[in-house]
């Protein structure tokens, strides 16, 4: 699992785009980056994965740059359930110990 | 499809009470996990199966035993529950796919040790 940084936290309001961006220097040839999504009291829920360029989905799009040492999670259009902790995961090989950091935890207000 | 189930929802425990805690995932996973989670703070892994037979610690695992079954179940037992073992137990599975894999959660357990 590479290292990876992202904000504490990050605040927005309803209908503002949200980018979370996450740094991973040491990301190996084959790793692939993920974001998981947790709302209080549940587990987290998968949102999106990419390995290069762009990936868009019905929740979120994930920006990856050609070098790969950071990606941008992009919330189009946030409403206050989007008010989560997001968790950016790098190079996660099931069998393997999977350690989550403490992730962004964005508010979004009204 | 289910997904992850995990059981019971709520427990509360007097401290020195044993219980366990079960997972299960009809989505033939290979590898399955726990994690506790206390309030306001982070995820933290308890220990780990990369398969049947097989079960690792992770960060945190004093206090607590886990068994794999089998392919879709994995346990954990408090053997003598303490009020610092009070928080949400989360399990999780994931198929080993070379790289792209997800893991998926089950809806948790809160116990609280009193």
């Amino acid at each position: 699992l590479a290292k990876t940084t992202q904000p504490i936290s990050m605040d927005s309001y309803e209908g503002q785009e949200v980018n979370i961006t996450c740094s991973h220097n040491n990301i190996a040839t084959n790793d692939y980056i993920t974001w998981y999504q947790q709302f209080p009291s549940q587990g987290p829920r998968f949102i999106i994965q990419g390995y290069k360029t762009k990936v868009t989905n019905e929740v979120a799009s994930l920006f990856i740059p050609a070098d790969r040492k950071s990606s941008t999670l992009s919330l189009p259009r946030v409403s206050l359930s989007d008010t989560a902790v997001y968790y950016c995961l790098v190079g996660f090989k099931a069998g393997t110990a999977l350690i989550f950091g403490k992730g962004t935890t964005l508010s979004v207000s009204s | 499809n289910a997904g992850v189930t995990q059981t019971p929802k709520f427990q509360v425990l007097k401290t020195g009470q044993s219980m366990t805690l079960q997972c299960a995932q009809d989505m033939n996973h290979n590898s399955m996990y726990w994690y506790r989670q206390d309030p306001g703070m982070g995820l933290r892994l308890i220990y780990y199966s990369a398969s049947e037979g097989t079960t690792d610690k992770g960060e945190v695992p004093n206090g607590y035993n886990v068994s794999r079954l089998n392919k879709r179940e994995f346990s954990l037992r408090l053997e003598s529950a303490a009020p610092s073992q009070t928080s949400v137990y989360f399990c999780a599975s994931s198929v080993n796919r070379g790289g792209n894999e997800k893991l998926f959660f089950g809806s948790g357990t809160q116990l609280s040790v009193l």
